[in-house]
């Protein structure tokens, strides 16, 4: 079992399209942060958010951190077909020493 | 070069084969991290260096893993008689400070084929 489950696992949409996708946990989390990965390169990180019930945008993505800081969501508004990639979330634990990941969603934007 | 790089990019290993995978971070970074993605997978962690001290090395999945960093700079993973399950991209990343939580910066990867 992931300590970060992502959802949903796959999205295909078409250019236009509003989306969110969610990262959750029973854990609570000091930090989170939301990178995109695309194929053949590593990930590159797009936010972090380090407080309960943080807003953050970035252009047309808006990244939520939730209250009880376990959980948090990515929304996307009018989604290009630049926006196709593998968006993964990952968060430190309190007290821990190291990043965990999600599996990931893979979002393909249809032009 | 700006950015971590790694190298080889891709390596083609027979199951049993040592390997040796390379990376360089941006000069300067202090803390160096090491990722295992398997394919339709997140990364998961493996170790965690801070200069040339691994203060984490709790990800390894075996002691056929070995990870370091003599000079604080470049970092060697280091797999022994590899197996299939060890196929995988192998992910660096480096950080200028010493928080986990400070921007990590990924390099390429190097995918791992043990056949």
């Amino acid at each position: 079992t992931q300590l970060l489950e992502q959802s949903p696992q796959f999205l295909s949409i078409q250019e236009g399209e509003n989306l969110t996708v969610y990262c959750n946990s029973s854990s609570v989390f000091s930090s989170l942060q939301w990178y995109r990965q695309e194929p053949g390169e590593g990930p590159v990180l797009l936010v972090t958010v380090v407080t309960g019930g943080e807003v953050k945008k970035l252009k047309r993505l808006t990244f939520q951190f939730g209250d009880a800081r376990k959980d948090s969501s990515l929304h996307i508004t009018a989604a290009q077909p630049g926006d196709t990639g593998l968006y993964l979330c990952a968060g430190e634990k309190v007290r821990d020493n190291d990043m965990r990941f999600g599996a990931g969603t893979r979002l393909t934007v249809k032009p | 070069g700006a950015g971590v790089s790694q190298s080889p990019r891709y390596k083609v290993a027979k199951r049993g084969q040592d390997v040796a995978l390379r990376c360089d971070p941006i000069s300067g970074h202090v803390s160096l991290f090491w990722y295992q993605q398997a394919l339709g997978q997140g990364p998961e962690f493996l170790t965690y260096f801070q200069n040339e001290a691994q203060l984490d090395k709790s990800g390894l999945p075996s002691d056929r893993f070995f990870a370091e960093r003599p000079e604080g700079s470049v970092s060697t993973l280091k797999i022994q008689r590899t197996q299939q399950e060890d196929s995988a991209v192998y992910l660096c990343a480096s950080s200028l400070d010493s928080g986990v939580a400070d921007t990590q910066y990924f390099g390429p990867g190097t995918r791992l084929t043990v056949l």
